[in-house]
């Protein structure tokens, strides 16, 4: 069964520092989005991406953050300068297509900001 | 007013027992609708898209209520690997934010 991987599954980072967190999305799927879930929190909304460019984004997602398909298979969340708030699960989920159509989800990246 | 509410938790059930989560949502022009597991510390696993037919899917069954924004999962003969975080999710017509709810917290017991 085709499926959303993620890489790392864990990442330890500095204040201050940038991270790109990363993403394979399943192959036949054209929309794709990231996540957050601070511990113990609900899961929000960052972004959605299709046709190479943003279709939405919360409020949450702000000039610190991009993303990216830098070819045709992977699909990047970038930091720039990373907060202590940052620290979170970050899941990437892709879907066949919009709105109504399942989202699937990636096993999440851990990112701990000290 | 949340966007998605749902019944706080924790349910604690024995194994075999039916058990109902319901969830509301604020916007009526909301559109899609699912329900979510999630397991501690895991990604969100689809259970089953929601439609206003209603739908079963084994154990499962999904009902929605647009009239009253309104939203629930039946599952029945519980088995304790259902133990889990059941999640709420609602997207809104013409665009692609997906809504999740807070969860709500399944404990099934032997």
């Amino acid at each position: 069964e085709p499926e959303v991987t993620q890489t790392p599954s864990h990442q330890v980072t500095q204040m201050g520092q940038e991270v790109i967190l990363r993403c394979v999305p399943i192959s036949n799927h054209l929309y794709f989005y990231w996540y957050r879930q601070i511990l113990g929190q609900k899961v929000e909304f960052l972004v959605s991406f299709y046709n190479n460019e943003i279709s939405e984004k919360s409020e949450i997602f702000d000039d610190q953050f991009s993303v990216e398909r830098p070819d045709g298979s992977n699909f990047t969340l970038k930091i720039r300068s990373t907060k202590l708030e940052d620290s979170a699960m970050y899941f990437c989920a892709s879907s066949e297509g919009p709105r109504f159509l399942e989202q699937y989800f990636g096993p999440g990246t851990r990112l701990t900001v000290t | 007013r949340k966007e998605v509410e749902q019944d706080p938790g924790p349910f604690n059930v024995p194994e075999g027992a039916t058990v109902a989560f319901n969830c509301t949502y604020s916007n009526s022009a909301s559109q899609s609708f699912f329900w979510y597991r999630q397991d501690c510390r895991k990604e969100p696993k689809l259970l089953m898209s929601v439609y206003s037919s209603g739908n079963e899917d084994g154990r499962f069954t999904a009902q929605l209520n647009r009239a009253s924004q309104y939203i629930s999962l039946l599952i029945r003969d519980s088995k304790l690997s259902d133990s889990a975080t059941y999640l709420c999710v609602v997207r809104n017509t013409g665009g692609f934010k997906t809504i999740f709810g807070a969860g709500t917290r399944l404990f099934v017991k032997a």
